[in-house]
């Protein structure tokens, strides 16, 4: 099976445009999490999408959204982009969603915002 | 205060050596408790995944064990490897939250010839 792939993997971009990033989860799997990981906080959820619902989302400001296709796929949008926004942010997939399924991380994308 | 913290931030030996990464962890109540593996420039890679009514749980070289009275965990690595060179992430699942997953720090371990 195709493990789970992102695109792009590396983005550049500069202060107030927005980026949209792509998830494809493992196929069958139904669940997809997105997180962000930075130097300084370490790994942070941002939110999970389950049969194109979100089902959780974390602390993050209203500037991240996202959603989930009917073929599992998902986006992720920031807009206005900040410095802070810098980050690697990676998709991970699961066959249902929470409990002791293993989470499937793909490889990231890496963001610069200049 | 991050509700979890791991210790220590980074560790160096030699390869062939063991060595036992810690995990404190205030998350409660929880589903389950889970380390990974993340190689520089990828995405973590599960080792391990213990629910809160299990102690030990191993994967070839590695054995987690968990300690839901004192909230520990730790993560044992035996005769390391050059390829177990790597950040060890303790990651807390709390209880009914789906895959809203609470991260330590993690470890930086480097496995020196």
């Amino acid at each position: 099976k195709a493990g789970v792939t992102q695109t792009p993997r590396y983005l550049i971009k500069t202060r107030g445009q927005q980026v949209t990033l792509s998830c494809s989860p493992i196929s069958g799997h139904r669940s997809v999490s997105w997180y962000q990981q930075t130097p300084g906080q370490g790994l942070q959820f941002l939110f999970e999408y389950f049969s194109e619902t979100q089902r959780n989302k974390g602390n993050f400001p209203g500037r991240f959204s996202g959603r989930q296709f009917s073929n599992s796929r998902s986006e992720m949008n920031v807009s206005t982009l900040e410095l802070g926004d810098s980050a690697l942010y990676l998709c991970a997939s699961s066959v249902p969603a929470g409990g002791t399924d293993t989470q499937y991380f793909g490889p990231g994308t890496r963001l610069t915002v200049l | 205060k991050n509700q979890v913290e791991q210790s220590p931030q980074s560790l160096i030996i030699l390869e062939g050596k063991n060595c036992t990464l810690q995990c404190n962890y205030t998350v409660s109540p929880f589903s389950n408790l889970r380390w990974y593996k993340q190689d520089t420039g990828r995405g973590p890679v599960s080792l391990t995944i213990m629910t809160f009514s299990e102690n030990t749980k191993s994967n070839g070289r590695y054995t987690a064990t968990l300690d839901a009275d004192t909230k520990q965990s730790s993560l044992h690595i035996t005769a390391s490897q050059l390829s177990d060179s790597a950040s060890y992430i303790c990651v807390v699942n709390p209880f009914n939250a789906g895959n809203m997953l609470t991260f330590g720090g993690g470890t930086r371990l480097m496995v020196k010839p």
